[in-house]
């Protein structure tokens, strides 16, 4: 039972090419959040998710697409890969949007070439 | 302008040489402050919640203290496994959370 999981762990792809990153969880936890994470940067929210069919942008959304049609998974799709988008994406998961700690996936290491 | 900055970027420490991490913000309406520990190749993971002013909370070797404008992550007597880069964020009104961008702690044997 891995609680959240993220594939792939690693990822090379050309610029202009749609690229989708998965994120899975045990746990039915409501609220799931795609992070971007670059040197330098802290954590920056792309989209998350209060529960199933429900979306929201985040912080720096443009250029990605998400959906959440399960409760259990929340994938995130780069529609033409820019080099910008290379970094390291993390997928997480709360039980509630206040004040209460976050899960987080292993991450996937996206390098756009 | 919400925002988060944590200092230092990196701290090398001697084992068992107590130190502390800092955590200053501005934001609207503070609901929270959150300490989470990140490994190399890992995720971040959760350490603490800190809601108001006055506020510490404790585990094992690190304790962490919050007033109006920052946050202290105090380590007492760090051992090598103490090693990670340790994230702040803050939680504003709007339920957002806004990231530092860490800080590298090295401990040396």
């Amino acid at each position: 039972d891995a609680g959240i999981t993220q594939s792939p762990r690693y990822k090379i792809t050309e610029t202009g090419r749609q690229v989708t990153l998965m994120c899975h969880q045990t746990w039915s936890h409501s609220y799931m959040f795609w992070y971007r994470q670059d040197l330098g940067h802290g954590l920056r929210l792309i989209y998350y998710s209060a529960a199933a069919d429900i979306t929201d942008k985040g912080e720096v959304p443009d250029g990605y697409v998400v959906s959440r049609s399960k409760t259990e998974n929340f994938p995130l799709t780069l529609e033409s890969a820019t080099r910008s988008q290379t970094s390291v994406y993390f997928c997480a998961t709360a039980d509630a949007g206040g004040s209460t700690e976050a899960f987080f996936g292993q991450g996937t290491r996206l390098t756009v070439v | 302008e919400d925002q988060v900055t944590q200092s230092p970027e990196a701290l090398r420490l001697q084992e068992g040489e107590s130190s502390s991490l800092n955590c200053s913000y501005t934001v609207s309406g503070l609901r929270g402050l959150f300490w989470y520990r990140q490994d190399p190749g890992k995720g971040p993971e959760f350490l603490f919640t800190l809601y108001s002013a006055g506020e510490e909370k404790e585990k094992e070797r690190l304790k962490a203290t919050l007033t109006k404008k920052e946050s202290f992550l105090h380590i007492t007597a760090p051992k090598p496994e103490d090693s990670a880069t340790y994230l702040c964020a803050v939680q504003a009104s709007n339920y957002q959370l806004i990231w530092g961008a860490g800080t590298k702690l090295i401990i040396k044997p």
